[in-house]
């Protein structure tokens, strides 16, 4: 068990929803990233929160937002789904985020299927 | 662009059999290296990672990880693989420059056979 804890485990939606993935980071850990894993891109970087803040983008489409709350839990929102969206969500934490890469500990995933 | 390969799709080894995995990154600068392991419905768990100091890196379940410059390389290995090791490795590289999200490799997925 990492400590970061992702919910739902599993969601199914059909084409044009809009889904709300959640995380909640290990304690003491301000920074959250989003990961996509698909079968045809791999394991792909989406978004960055620092403390609340965004910090880095990776390759995230416009449809999806996220975002980091005083809490510093971090909600991922996607939007019109398409069926290519389909995958598995992970969310990371790491203590730092302000420029030293630190170790990331993943959650177990949203797997989202759209139908 | 950062890049990170995992030659190996696919390796078949036989229990009790010694492994090692393959790793290699294209960045100007020394990268922060990590290994994850997935098991099949799971999340990635961190194996090992190496930051600087001592290029021979022991981590969990047995497993060690050697950083090569001159090759660029950072692969995985163990002695004994047990059954239980059957899962997906990823190899991932992360940079202090900008941000610090991790670039993954592809994977090598790891069936070992009785």
């Amino acid at each position: 068990d990492s400590g970061v804890t992702q919910t739902p485990k599993h969601l199914i939606t059909a084409t044009g929803q809009r889904v709300t993935l959640r995380c909640s980071p290990r304690s003491g850990d301000l920074s959250v990233y989003w990961y996509q894993q698909s079968l045809d891109q791999g394991l792909q970087f989406l978004i960055q929160y620092y403390n609340g803040e965004e910090r880095a983008k990776g390759n995230i489409l416009e449809r999806f937002s996220a975002q980091q709350f005083p809490d510093l839990h971090s909600e991922l929102n996607l939007s019109s789904l398409e069926l290519g969206d389909s995958a598995l969500y992970f969310c990371a934490s790491s203590v730092s985020g302000r420029g030293v890469v630190d170790t990331q500990y993943f959650g177990p995933g949203t797997r989202l299927t759209v139908l | 662009a950062q890049s990170v390969t995992q030659p190996d799709i696919h390796i078949t080894v036989s229990e009790g059999a010694s492994l090692e995995l393959r790793c290699n990154y294209s960045y100007g600068a020394t990268p922060y290296l990590f290994w994850y392991v997935q098991s099949p419905g799971q999340g990635l768990q961190l194996l090992l990672k190496y930051f600087s100091g001592d290029t021979l890196v022991q981590g969990i379940k047995g497993f060690e990880a050697e950083f090569k410059r001159s090759q660029s390389s950072f692969n995985l290995r163990k002695p004994s693989v047990h059954w239980s090791d059957a899962a997906e490795y990823f190899c991932a590289v992360g940079l202090n420059f900008g941000n610090e999200k991790l670039t993954f490799g592809t994977g090598t997925r790891l069936t070992i056979i009785p």
